[in-house]
């Protein structure tokens, strides 16, 4: 049963506008939130991260979104460029209890020049 | 420092064959972490290990599956005998303890593209 679930399997934007990648979860005990991005042949990255107390955290072109009450959260990258095609992973901790970070399936952004 | 390392990048094998992926994870990170990824069920966790001893292999999805990390700087994951459903990219990732923030975050190898015929 997937815990964390992005029902967006690709997403394309124009360059220069806003990309908006979502994430819901089930477990009401999460209460630390990252996003990673992938790159082809390559390991995801860490991009940014949200506390549960927070229901915004910001960093440049990146803003993550938390909705607690609708066990949601959303990445928005504004303006999109090329570069940030790749796979965004959602990911999500109940932390404290365990190092065990659980991943969503990933969302394929492609930035179109 | 160098990442985390992972061995081999790319694995063709046959059903019925034995595969052996590798890690060596950032020095001084306690954490060992092995992810599976597909593209229906995204990055699974495996097993992880905390100072080399093995915390949760829940995600372990079968038998067939094992890892061990004899010390602080190798950990192997084993599949015998491997059968095409294993086709995957496998990834290790390593993290210092705490709990992960802005701060500690989980860092991965580039992976090991498994291919099972």
């Amino acid at each position: 049963d997937q815990q964390v679930k992005q029902n967006s399997p690709s997403l394309s934007v124009q360059e220069g506008r806003i990309s908006i990648l979502n994430c819901d979860y089930t477990n009401s005990m999460f209460d630390y939130f990252l996003w990673y991005k992938k790159y082809p042949a390559e390991g995801p990255t860490f991009l940014i991260s949200i506390s549960s107390i927070k229901d915004k955290n910001e960093d440049g072109r990146f803003t993550v979104f938390l909705n607690k009450s609708a066990k949601h959260l959303s990445l928005h990258i504004v303006p999109s460029q090329p570069g940030d095609s790749a796979v965004y992973f959602c990911a999500a901790i109940e932390d404290g209890a365990t190092n065990k970070l659980i991943f969503g399936t990933g969302t394929l952004l492609a930035v179109q020049p | 420092d160098a990442g985390v390392i992972q061995s081999p990048r790319h694995e063709v094998t046959e059903m019925g064959q034995e595969v052996t992926l590798r890690c060596k994870p950032i020095s001084g990170h306690d954490y060992l972490f092995w992810y599976r990824q597909t593209m229906m069920r995204g990055l699974e966790l495996l097993i992880y290990f905390n100072n080399n001893v093995p915390i949760d292999d829940s995600g372990m999805p079968e038998d067939r599956f094992s890892a061990k990390m004899p010390n602080a700087s190798f950990s192997t994951l084993k599949i015998q005998p491997s059968e095409p459903r294993d086709s995957a990219v496998y990834f290790c990732a390593s993290s210092l303890a705490g709990g992960f923030s802005g701060a500690n975050v989980l860092t991965f190898g580039a992976g090991s593209r498994l291919t099972v015929l």
